[in-house]
């Protein structure tokens, strides 16, 4: 069963801190790598994707990826209240159907 | 359409009756997913259609679901003989391929009463 894991939370960051949210996917073999954001009552939104090893930058946002590890995650710099949702790790995995599998989120909750 | 369309936003349902639920996924998308989402949950993956291929049926909780894809485009999820355990906001994205990037719409909250 291949399967992408991400701690629940939820994960409390004080205003203007770093938030760091992990992911690890069982499929040594996967290639692509998304961040969504939910907020409350809403859809889930794309933000970040990462396709290679190493950091990719956008705005206050860094995804990280080291597929030796199977390990993706994101980085949240300058954390701002409006931050606060649920971010679904998402995982392309080889083989048989390839299709985006989602973790269940980690909440995060930015502390005025 | 610009993006993902869904209906109706929101459907109330009595217990036992059918429903169907649409989504109209983006132009040229050849890969659509529906997930089912309760109050607090993740997302639950329901099925998956990739262009002609035989979809991936393997989250349909029980034979009261299905779903179809006419012509690659517009799908249909139906429920039949609605339970009250199927209330919960019903979300359908596409993709340009796969292995690409989801969309979502703005799902459909089904009301079983």
């Amino acid at each position: 069963q291949k399967e992408v894991e991400q701690n629940s939370g939820p994960l409390s960051v004080p205003e203007g801190a770093i938030a760091s949210l992990n992911c690890t996917y069982s499929d040594r073999g996967s290639q692509s790598f998304f961040w969504y954001r939910q907020y409350s009552g809403k859809s889930p939104e794309l933000i970040m994707s990462i396709y290679s090893n190493g950091d990719k930058e956008d705005g206050r946002f860094t995804a990280q990826l080291n597929k030796a590890s199977q390990y993706v995650s994101l980085l949240i710099r300058d954390s701002q209240p409006s931050d606060s949702a649920t971010y679904l790790c998402a995982v392309v995995f080889s083989g048989g159907y390839q299709k985006v599998t989602f973790g269940t989120g980690t909440k995060l909750q930015v502390i005025p | 359409g610009a993006g993902v369309s869904q209906s109706p936003s929101n459907k109330v349902t009595e217990k036992g009756k059918d429903v169907e639920l649409r989504c109209d996924p983006i132009s040229g998308h050849t890969a659509l997913y529906w997930y089912r989402q309760s109050l607090g949950q993740g997302l639950e993956f329901l099925i998956y259609f990739q262009g002609n291929s035989a979809p991936d049926k393997s989250g349909l909780p029980s034979d009261r679901f299905s779903a179809e894809r006419t012509g690659g485009s517009v799908s249909t999820l139906t429920i039949q003989r609605t339970q009250q355990e199927d209330s919960a906001v019903y979300l359908c994205a596409s993709s340009h391929a796969g292995n690409t990037e989801a969309f979502f719409g703005q799902g459909t909250r089904l009301t079983v009463v």
